[in-house]
């Protein structure tokens, strides 16, 4: 079954600092694409990175990036210099499907804090 | 390009009755996806629209309906609502034009409150 893994509950990162957000998954498709959402307390999920399974370099955003290592089954995200503003949920996710309709999986989220 | 709008964004019903939750997709994107939140469960996908049709649906009790327009609009509907029902409601559009780069984005969400 199709499965997303957040292993941290809870991280703290120093300002400025790097941190790298865990997650796994597990699925038996052989396309599909892995995403990053950030969630402030607002609620709002906002869109950080996209991996495709395909794709054979680590995507990267700004000041994000994503360690992709499919055979492992993978996908971490790593933030580098770190900002107050970065202190949220962070959710891993995996979208999967085709013509038949698509289907998103999230896992349990990592809560970030940002220390001054 | 406006984001992903919904309403309301919070709501306040009781046990017993029923309600609607409206979702308007990012301009030009015809498929529309509803999660729940809450936090015991996490996100839960609970049904995709495209082109007026739900193609995928996920594991909740038949109380949870929705519906797609031909604006691409989409509507979900909890009827007979139980406490448990109290969530986020996130609505997701994506193009679906390049299924190699399918991003969802997502709407403020409405939150919902059963008493």
């Amino acid at each position: 079954a199709q499965k997303i893994t957040q292993t941290q509950p809870g991280m703290f990162v120093q300002e400025k600092e790097a941190v790298t957000l865990d997650c796994t998954y597990d699925t038996s498709d052989q396309s599909y694409g892995l995403f990053w959402y950030k969630q402030p307390s607002s609620g709002e999920m906002i869109f950080l990175i996209y991996q495709g399974s395909y794709d054979e370099q680590n995507a990267t955003e700004g000041r994000y990036s994503l360690n992709f290592q499919k055979a492992r089954k993978s996908a971490n995200l790593v933030i580098s210099a770190s900002q107050l503003g970065d202190s949220a949920m962070y959710f891993c996710a995996m979208r999967e499907g085709g013509g038949g309709g698509f289907k998103t999986i999230f896992g349990a989220g990592t809560r970030l804090f940002v220390k001054a | 390009k406006a984001g992903v709008t919904q309403t309301p964004r919070y709501l306040i019903k009781t046990r017993g009755q029923q309600v609607t939750l409206s979702c308007s997709p990012i301009s030009g994107h015809r498929s529309v996806s509803w999660y729940q939140q809450t936090p015991g469960q996490g996100l839960q996908f609970l049904f995709e629209y495209f082109s007026e049709t739900q193609r995928n649906k996920g594991n909740f009790p038949g109380r949870f309906s929705g519906r797609q327009f031909s604006n691409s609009r989409s509507e979900m509907n909890v009827s007979t609502l139980e406490l448990g029902d109290s969530a986020l409601y996130l609505c997701a559009s994506s193009s679906l034009r390049d299924r190699g780069r399918d991003t969802q984005y997502f709407g403020p969400g409405t939150r919902l409150t059963v008493l």
